[in-house]
C-alpha cells in the first residue's frame, strides 16, 4: 500500500514567492495533519482536518499560511508570500479513527522548503 | 492544557550500553494515547509504539521496551544494548480527543547518539 505522499520533496524559492505543498493521505484515513519541523521549535502542528473539514488551525503562524482539503485524497498547504523564516521541513500525516480508538500517525517523507 | 515534555535534549552513549529516554505528559483527559516515533538521519518519521490510557502494561519489542506509569504521567522508552543504528531523534507524542476527533502533539525530541 502506498503511504502518505508529499510533493515536492525539496523546494527552493525566493522571498515573496508563493509556495504550494501537496499531500495525498493514505486511502481510507479520515484525519490529515500538517506539521512544520525546525531546529528551534521541533514539530509544530499547523492545522488538521477530519473528514476533509478543518478542525483547528490555531497553529498556523500567520495569515500568509493557508491549507485546504478539497477531497479525501488531497490537501495543500500554501504560503503566500513566503519569507526566509518559513524555511523548514513540512510534514503531512494521516490517521484513521473510529468511535473506539485512534490510530497512529503515518507521516509522509516531508517537503524541505528553503526560502532565500 | 495538554503538553509533552522530553527534558533530555541530547544523549550520547557507547554501543552496547542501555539508555532510557524520558517522556512526561500532561492532560486532563481520561482517554488518550501515547506514542513514540523515531527520526533517523534520513529524516522520515517512523512509528514505534502506541499505548492507550487504559493499558499500563509495559511492552517489550526486541531491544526496545516502554514503561507507562499513569501515576507519574510518564511514558519512558528504554533501548537495551544500544547499537549505532539506534542513533536518531526520538519523539514522544500525545493524542487526545478534541472537537470530535483527536489531536496529536509532540515533545521536542531527544537526539540519541550511539558511539561505536
Amino acid at each position: 500500500d502506498a503511504g502518505v505522499i508529499q510533493s515536492p520533496r525539496h523546494e527552493v524559492t525566493e522571498m515573496g514567492q508563493e509556495v504550494t505543498l501537496r499531500c495525498k493521505p493514505i486511502s481510507g484515513h479520515n484525519s490529515l495533519f500538517w506539521y512544520r519541523q525546525t531546529m528551534m521549535r521541533g514539530l509544530e502542528l499547523l492545522i488538521y482536518f477530519n473528514n476533509n473539514v478543518p478542525i483547528d488551525d490555531s497553529g498556523m503562524p500567520e495569515d500568509r499560511f493557508s491549507a485546504k482539503m478539497p477531497n479525501a485524497s488531497f490537501s495543500t498547504l500554501k504560503i503566500q508570500p513566503s519569507e526566509p523564516r518559513d524555511s523548514a521541513v513540512y510534514f503531512c500525516a494521516s490517521s484513521s479513527r473510529d468511535k473506539r480508538n485512534t490510530g497512529e500517525l503515518f507521516f509522509g517523507e516531508g517537503s524541505r522548503l528553503t526560502v532565500l | 492544557a495538554q503538553k509533552v515534555t522530553q527534558a533530555q535534549t541530547e544523549i550520547s552513549v557507547v554501543e552496547k550500553e542501555d539508555v532510557t529516554l524520558d517522556c512526561v505528559y500532561e492532560t486532563r483527559d481520561t482517554t488518550y494515547y501515547l506514542f513514540w516515533y523515531k527520526q533517523p538521519p534520513s529524516g522520515e518519521l517512523v512509528f514505534l509504539i502506541r499505548r492507550n490510557s487504559f493499558d499500563e502494561q509495559n511492552e517489550i519489542s526486541g531491544r526496545y521496551s516502554w514503561n507507562f506509569q499513569k501515576s507519574t504521567s510518564s511514558f519512558n522508552f528504554t533501548i537495551t544494548a544500544s547499537q549505532v543504528v539506534d542513533s536518531a531523534v526520538y519523539f514522544c507524542a500525545l493524542s487526545f480527543p478534541t472537537s470530535g476527533t483527536y489531536k496529536y502533539i509532540f515533545g521536542t525530541g531527544t537526539r540519541l547518539k550511539v558511539l561505536a
